[in-house]
This record gives structure tokens, C-alpha cells and sequence, in this order.
């Protein structure tokens, strides 16, 4: 059965500050998303990464794929306020059936 | 706006009714998904429909069900509520159904189901 971890759970961040999210998952998958979600909204596609070695950047926020460590990072840069949401990363084993993290509630103060 | 549409948004209901979610996919896409975030569960997927075809199930429950109509859009039959079936339902769409990378997946706004 696949797995999907991220840690931290919780991410409580200065602004202006920099910091990476974490992404391990349990079986051989070259396809992960990254999603944006707001309370009570919907999920924002962010990055979709689909080879090993991917990196994809938007801003202030940059993405990674490492297959062989079955690892992806979400690095944010520079923090601002409106970063503050959940985040969550998704494998995608089979035709875009995704197993999703828990997610990461990223909180940015000023 | 992802273009996916889904009806109603927010629905309460008591336990052992049965409601109907809806959800009309992107212009041109032919798979559907339907997902379930709750507060225990995290975001699971329950079933997929490509084409007007079953295509695969996950964590879906016996007393739910879904089909995908000629015209593309797709309902979620959700029956014999129990409260834990409070949650938040998406529905998603690509453009693909099988195979390796099958377009990227976008979410609908989520109908929000409450059980009393």
C-alpha cells in the first residue's frame, strides 16, 4: 500500500524566512503534485513533477523530485503572509489516482 | 476557477437519509474523480469514472455510489448516512483515464456535507 508522510505537520514561520517541507512516500512513483489549500476551499494545483530530478519555482515557492529517495521538498523562500495555508503533496501511482499526505498548515506571522 | 463544477456546496442532512452530489468536469476532459476529505481520514480517493465507464475504486464505501452519464458529468450517490460521512466532497477531472500521466488533475470547490 502506498504511503505518503510530510513533515512538518505544522509550520509556524517568520516572515521573510526561509524554509522546506518534506515529502516521502513508500513506493516507486514518478509523478507527485504539489496543492495549495485555503480553509474550506479547494485544492490549488501548484507544481506537477514528473521525472526524477523535476524542479519546478513560482514565486517563492520551488519545487523538487528525487525518485531513487523517494523524496520531494517544497522550499519556501522569503515567507510572506499569503503563504499561510495548507499544503499538501500527492503520489500519483496510477492515472492520477492520488494517495495525498497529510498535509503541512503553514502559518506565516509578521 | 478550475472549471470543474459541483453541486449543492453545502448540504445537511440526518442520518439515514440519502443525498446526490454532483459535478460536471473541464470542458473536454473524460475522467472524473471523486475524493472525501475529513478531519480522521485526511484526503482519500473513492472512485474514478472515465468516459461514462467505471474505472477504479478506492476507499469508497458499499453504500455509496457513483456513475458518469453520456453527457460527462457525474454524481456521487452517498445512502444510509451515518454521521461520520460528514465531510468534504471533491470531484475532480483529467483528460485522460489510464495508463501513465493522464493530464493534470483539477479539483472542483467541494460540496460540504454535514450528518445530524
Amino acid at each position: 500500500e502506498l504511503k505518503v508522510e510530510q513533515n512538518p505537520l505544522f509550520l509556524s514561520m517568520q516572515e521573510g524566512k526561509n524554509y522546506t517541507i518534506y515529502c516521502n512516500y513508500s513506493t516507486t512513483s514518478d509523478r507527485l503534485y504539489w496543492y495549495r489549500q485555503d480553509p474550506g476551499k479547494s485544492l490549488e494545483s501548484l507544481f506537477v513533477l514528473l521525472s526524477n530530478g523535476a524542479v519546478k519555482q513560482e514565486g517563492r515557492l520551488m519545487a523538487s523530485l528525487d525518485t531513487k529517495a523517494r523524496l520531494s521538498t517544497l522550499h519556501i523562500t522569503a515567507a510572506v503572509h499569503d503563504l499561510s495555508a495548507t499544503y499538501f503533496c500527492a503520489v500519483d501511482k496510477v492515472g492520477s489516482r492520488l494517495t495525498f499526505g497529510e498535509g503541512t498548515q503553514l502559518t506565516v506571522n509578521p | 476557477d478550475s472549471g470543474v463544477t459541483q453541486t449543492p456546496k453545502h448540504l445537511i442532512t440526518a442520518t439515514g437519509q440519502r443525498v446526490t452530489l454532483r459535478c460536471s468536469p473541464r470542458s473536454g476532459d473524460l475522467s472524473v474523480y471523486w475524493y472525501q476529505q475529513s478531519l480522521d481520514q485526511g484526503l482519500q480517493f473513492l472512485i474514478q469514472y472515465y468516459n461514462g465507464e467505471e474505472r477504479a475504486k478506492g476507499n469508497i464505501l458499499e453504500r455509496f455510489s457513483a456513475q458518469q452519464f453520456p453527457d460527462l458529468h457525474s454524481e456521487l450517490n452517498l445512502s444510509s448516512l451515518e454521521l461520520g460521512d460528514s465531510a468534504l466532497y471533491f470531484c475532480a477531472s483529467s483528460v485522460a483515464g489510464s495508463g501513465g500521466f493522464t493530464g493534470e488533475l483539477f479539483f472542483g470547490e467541494g460540496s460540504r456535507l454535514t450528518v445530524l
